[in-house]
């Protein structure tokens, strides 16, 4: 059974960089096939996807985030992360990781973490 | 960016009864479209994908229906653990590759 679990601080200052981690467990990331996802949620408010990377380390990226984000992959600990720069209020949300099978039409997302709230404050 | 809106926002049924609930695009995502199910305090959880296929574990009263612009997510006979919001979310693969999420529509007991 895959297990996808978020980590990283819950509290992050204005202008600083949010740093989270997806550990993946129960299923190699590197052994290709999926798409891995970071997700946010503001409370009370829909999803909003922030981009993914595939195991040969390509990214895509939500346009409209694109020149703060960055995510990366290793797949020595089986982890993906999230670097988000310049963090506002408008940030604040909880942060989902989530795994998509890779094919040329949307397959959804199967798995994801339990989800960790995030909040942006001085 | 192709917007995703769901209705009605809020939709009360009995249990027992059949709920149904409507996402539209506004722009075409063929069948690109995937339904989730979230509960308070919980990840969504994938119901459908490619429109209609049910996913992995989900009960034969979920169905999905529609393509293109216009879709529907039907619960035949509503359970007492139904009772959640739901949203719709569409995949884009032309340049950007994008996904977009419905606002939700909670589904509450009448």
């Amino acid at each position: 059974q895959v297990q996808l679990q978020e980590s990283g601080p819950g509290l992050v200052r204005p202008s600083q960089t949010l740093s989270l981690t997806c550990t993946v467990s129960g299923g190699s990331i590197g052994s290709g096939g999926y798409y891995w996802s970071w997700i946010r949620q503001p409370a009370g408010k829909g999803l909003e996807w922030i981009g993914r990377i595939y195991t040969r380390g390509s990214t895509k990226y939500n346009p409209s985030l694109q020149s703060r984000v960055t995510i990366s992959l290793d797949t020595s600990k089986n982890q993906f992360s999230l670097n988000l720069t310049s963090v506002t209020a408008a940030d604040t949300a909880v942060y989902y990781c989530a795994r998509e099978e890779a094919a040329a039409y949307g397959e959804g997302f199967d798995y994801w973490g339990q989800g960790t709230l995030v909040a942006v404050s001085s | 960016e192709v917007v995703m809106t769901q209705s009605p926002a809020t939709l009360s049924v009995s249990p027992g009864e059949r709920a149904t609930l409507s996402c539209r695009a506004s722009q075409s995502v063929s069948y690109n479209l995937a339904w989730y199910q979230q509960k308070p305090g919980q990840a969504p959880r994938l119901l459908i994908y490619a429109a209609s296929t049910r996913a992995t574990g989900i009960p034969a009263r979920f169905s999905g229906s529609g393509s293109g612009t216009e879709f529907t997510l039907t619960i035949s006979s509503l359970q007492s653990e139904d009772f959640a919001v739901y949203s719709c979310q569409q995949y884009t693969n032309w340049p950007p590759v994008m996904y977009t999420f419905g606002q939700g529509t909670k589904l509450e007991i009448k």
